[in-house]
């Protein structure tokens, strides 16, 4: 088995703030992703990656950067935070399309 | 363009009764259908899916089958427990070998003892 670990668990940033999410897979999986979680909303694709060194944006891309350093890790960040983006933040891994993905606990982001 | 519609919001059930989650999708070919579920504090975890017409999927009670005259891939169980409760998902893998994978807006199942 493997692990997805994401940090930190609960961010908090001020508004206008340019605040980086980091994720971690163990599960030597080609394919990560971001989602963010909103009450009501469901999960929204923000980016994923379909092996290192690439990056596709998702539906939901305005506002937020991704970066795929090696492998196992893929970072999210918020170019510049807003009251009304306060959820949670997802981070996910697959080792190819079509398959399970596998979620990491998440990111929870509250910007005061 | 792709998308995946849940019509249900909250499902509130008794123990023993029957389930019926129903997702509908929108996308040309034949896309990948999934279906996770969400217990609180955790992320999403896979419980089955279906890539062909007619592909039933399965796992823990749970099953759904996929149609794509209806363009559907509703989620069924016999005979639900409380520990069932929880939040259900549909989802979409989409493009080229449905790397990008769309979910739906989440279907929260109560169940009553």
């Amino acid at each position: 088995g493997g692990i997805i670990t994401q940090t930190p668990k609960f961010l908090i940033g001020q508004e206008g703030q340019k605040l980086t999410l980091k994720c971690q897979q163990n599960f030597n999986h080609d394919t990560m992703y971001w989602y963010r979680q909103d009450s009501g909303k469901g999960l929204r694709l923000i980016y994923y990656s379909i092996t290192e060194n690439d990056l596709q944006k998702g539906d939901l891309s305005e506002g937020y950067d991704a970066s795929r350093e090696k492998k196992s890790s893929f970072s999210l960040t918020v170019t510049s935070a807003q009251k009304n983006e306060m959820a949670v933040f997802l981070c996910a891994s697959s080792m190819k399309g079509g398959t399970e993905v596998f979620f990491g606990k998440g990111t929870r982001l509250t910007v005061v | 363009g792709d998308s995946v519609t849940q019509t249900e919001g909250q499902v509130a059930l008794s123990e023993e009764d029957f389930l019926t989650i129903h997702c509908n999708y929108s996308a040309s070919g034949y896309p990948a259908l999934f279906w996770y579920v969400q217990y609180p504090g955790e992320g999403p975890q896979f419980l089955f899916r279906a890539s062909r017409d007619k592909e039933k999927g399965s796992s823990r009670g749970f099953e759904a089958t996929y149609d794509k005259g209806t363009t559907s891939f509703h989620l069924r169980k016999a005979s639900v427990q409380e520990s069932d409760s929880a939040v259900y998902y549909c989802a979409l893998g989409v493009d080229t070998n449905a790397y990008k994978v769309i979910f739906g807006k989440g279907t929260h199942l109560h169940v009553l003892p």
